[in-house]
């Protein structure tokens, strides 16, 4: 079993609508949880740290699932820009750790 | 602030040949230094990982090897190149606690 797992996609999402995807991980000793963007050919950008009791960051709300092992990320009013790689990223050990999920693709349509 | 250099951004090299890429981190001392891999349409998968200089992890067998000859000079390196290990190189840094990690341009490598 991999240690991040998401669903791939593609998420075909029409322009203005909400999508929402997830992420489980396999270690509960996970320590902390982000949500990276990845543009086609192009290294991964943060996007936002995930909190325990979930944080918002304008259209986009990231939730923590600490009891069934998942994060979530939730995109509002969807933008042609918003067009990207979704990876899911969890910190473990001491040390940091980072184990990367394989990425969700999203593509918003006009 | 904080800065992460990764060059070259392109490198075509043929099968057998030597490599060196190279990662330098500004602006922050003693951080964690990671080195992955892509290949397309894949995932990231992590090769190499120091907490502090001289101190390496490995995290799957392969042909390369990467060493941190200074606090923030990460090198990845390579005797003889292998058709395989073609792919999108990306290097990272982060703190030493529960922080994100940024990334540097990436190096695409195309053995040929």
């Amino acid at each position: 079993r991999k240690e991040v797992e998401q669903d791939p996609g593609p998420f075909n999402v029409p322009e203005g609508a909400t999508v929402a995807f997830n992420c489980t991980y396999s270690n509960s000793a996970s320590q902390s949880f982000f949500w990276y963007r990845q543009d086609c050919r192009k290294e991964p950008k943060l996007l936002m740290s995930v909190y325990s009791s979930g944080n918002e960051d304008g259209r986009f709300t990231a939730q923590l699932n600490r009891a069934s092992q998942y994060i979530s990320l939730l995109i509002r009013d969807s933008k042609l820009s918003d067009s990207a790689t979704y990876l899911c990223v969890v910190k473990v050990g001491s040390w940091g750790k980072l184990q990367f999920g394989a990425g969700t693709q999203v593509v918003v349509t006009p | 602030s904080q800065t992460i250099h990764q060059w070259p951004a392109t490198l075509v090299q043929p099968v057998g040949s030597p490599l060196s890429l190279e990662c330098t981190v500004e602006g922050t001392s003693n951080p964690n230094l990671y080195w992955y891999r892509q290949a397309a349409g894949r995932g990231l998968q992590l090769l190499f990982y120091s907490v502090g200089i001289g101190q390496i992890s490995s995290e799957v067998p392969q042909n390369l090897s990467a060493s941190r000859p200074q606090d923030r000079q990460f090198i990845l390196s390579s005797k003889k190149l292998l058709l395989s290990d073609s792919g999108f190189y990306l290097c990272a840094y982060s703190g030493q606690t529960n922080t994100e990690a940024f990334f540097g341009q990436g190096t695409r490598l195309t053995v040929v």
